[in-house]
């Protein structure tokens, strides 16, 4: 199987550094998707990692161990615009997305 | 082009009825994908096309669910005979190629009563 473990909820506050992590199995995916999605909207691309190691995109940051089937997203200067599910997702021949992480950011 | 597009983006029918949804890729993408997402739950691969080949289909794509990608440019997604566990969110995605991010529509909203 390919399960895709990911926290349901997380919360916190607008400035702050927060990291939302990621397990999975580890055969059979090419690398690693992170996608942003409001709440009523589609999913957008945030980052994808195909290679071990740390990603950086301005604001966002993704990790990748392949070894250890793990991954995190890093989100620093939190804003109130960033509460959002961030969903991680295993590539293979298609996605297979993890439930989902609701972020709440706070004032 | 700017982007996915899908119609319709909500739809209510009545149990037992037929609907079919229509997704127009980013021109130049030659994958197109189709997912359903519920209340909660991240999207769920249904189908997904290279060009106008059907490539793979998911276990959840019962007999009464069909895809058609027929010039390899939009795609229809038919559901026959409709039951409330279809009621979901049916979203479409396209990528250059398989090795490329997915970009995906605003998607179509199914209410069945």
């Amino acid at each position: 199987g390919q399960n895709i473990d990911q926290p349901t909820e997380m919360t916190a506050t607008e400035g702050a550094i927060v990291q939302i992590n990621c397990t999975y199995q580890t055969s059979g995916f090419n690398g690693l998707f992170w996608y942003q999605q409001h709440a009523g909207e589609a999913p957008t691309f945030l980052s994808y990692n195909v290679l071990d190691g740390l990603e950086e995109k301005g604001r966002f940051s993704s990790f990748l161990s392949r070894s250890k089937g793990y991954s995190y997203l890093l989100l620093k200067e939190l804003q109130m615009k960033d509460s959002a599910s961030y969903l991680c997702a295993g590539s293979a021949r298609q996605l297979t997305f993890g439930s989902g992480t609701q972020l709440t950011v706070l004032p | 082009d700017t982007g996915v597009s899908q119609d319709p983006r909500h739809k209510i029918t009545k149990r037992g009825q037929n609907v079919t949804f229509r997704c127009d890729p980013i021109s130049e993408h030659n994958r197109l994908y189709w997912y359903r997402q519920t209340l909660g739950q991240g999207p769920e691969f249904l189908t997904y096309f290279q060009n106008e080949a059907q490539l793979e289909k998911s276990r959840l794509l019962s007999d009464r669910f069909s895809a058609e990608r027929p010039k390899g440019s939009f795609s229809t997604l038919e559901i026959q005979r409709t039951e409330q566990g279809d009621s979901a969110m049916y979203l479409c995605a396209s990528s250059l190629t398989g090795d490329h991010e997915q970009f995906f529509g605003p998607g179509t909203r199914l209410t069945v009563l």
